[in-house]
């Protein structure tokens, strides 16, 4: 089963503009990781943030953690062209509430950047 | 050594016939995992091992699928009778033990059932 419920699941936008992608979770987690893919290939990580995090910088990515809602944003801003991708979310549930040492990936995020 | 490489990239086989897939992750890395994809979702956890004990399947995993890393290096996915089902992204990834970090993923296998 998938935890991490992207949103929303599709979004085109023109270059130079910023893309903010939320992901909703369903259980306490120890960390919550955001992917990226490029079509027909492998998953890049981009970012990790510390279930004690609230917001952390990597770049021009920006991502919010707020465990009080479950969820979480990613935000690129200045979009390019390059940054045309599918973005996932992906979290590990806490071990003493039932998890394991394993990711669980969202749905995912297609993300078009027009040039 | 320049990250997780899967082989073969691509494999088409009929249905009924029988795959093995092959991961090798980076070298220092203990734990190894294997997911599937299926176009428009994302990855879904399959199993994974440490070192070479295999400490998690997915009850999702039918009794088709079994995987190996007998010497805590290389894995191998195997795929019994395969279904059409069966069709789908390989997904092979690798980290350092502890906590769950970050995952280095392999190109993947897409695997085609005719």
């Amino acid at each position: 089963s998938q935890q991490g419920e992207e949103d929303p699941q599709a979004l085109s936008i023109q270059e130079g503009e910023n893309a903010t992608m939320n992901c909703s979770y369903k259980t306490s987690i120890n960390n919550l990781q955001w992917y990226r893919q490029n079509s027909g290939r492998g998953l890049v990580h981009l970012i990790l943030i510390r279930s004690n995090e609230r917001e952390k910088h990597s770049g021009r990515l920006r991502v919010t953690l707020d465990t009080s809602k479950k969820s979480s944003s990613l935000l690129i801003t200045a979009s390019r062209a390059a940054d045309t991708a599918s973005y996932f979310c992906a979290t590990d549930a806490l071990l003493t509430q039932g998890g394991s040492e394993k990711l669980v990936f969202g749905k995912g995020t297609k993300l078009t950047v027009n040039p | 050594d320049t990250g997780v490489s899967q082989d073969p990239r691509h494999k088409i086989t009929k249905r009924g016939q029988n795959v093995t897939f092959r991961c090798d992750p980076i070298s220092e890395h203990n734990r190894l995992y294997w997911y599937r994809q299926t176009l428009g979702q994302g990855p879904e956890f399959l199993t994974y091992f440490q070192n070479e004990a295999q400490l998690e399947k997915s009850r999702l995993l039918s009794d088709r699928f079994s995987a190996e890393r007998p010497k805590g290096s290389f894995s191998t996915l195997e795929i019994q009778r395969t279904e059409q089902g069966d069709s789908a992204m390989y997904l092979c990834a690798s980290s350092l033990t502890g906590s769950v970090g970050e995952l280095f993923f392999g190109s993947g296998t897409q695997l085609s059932v005719l």
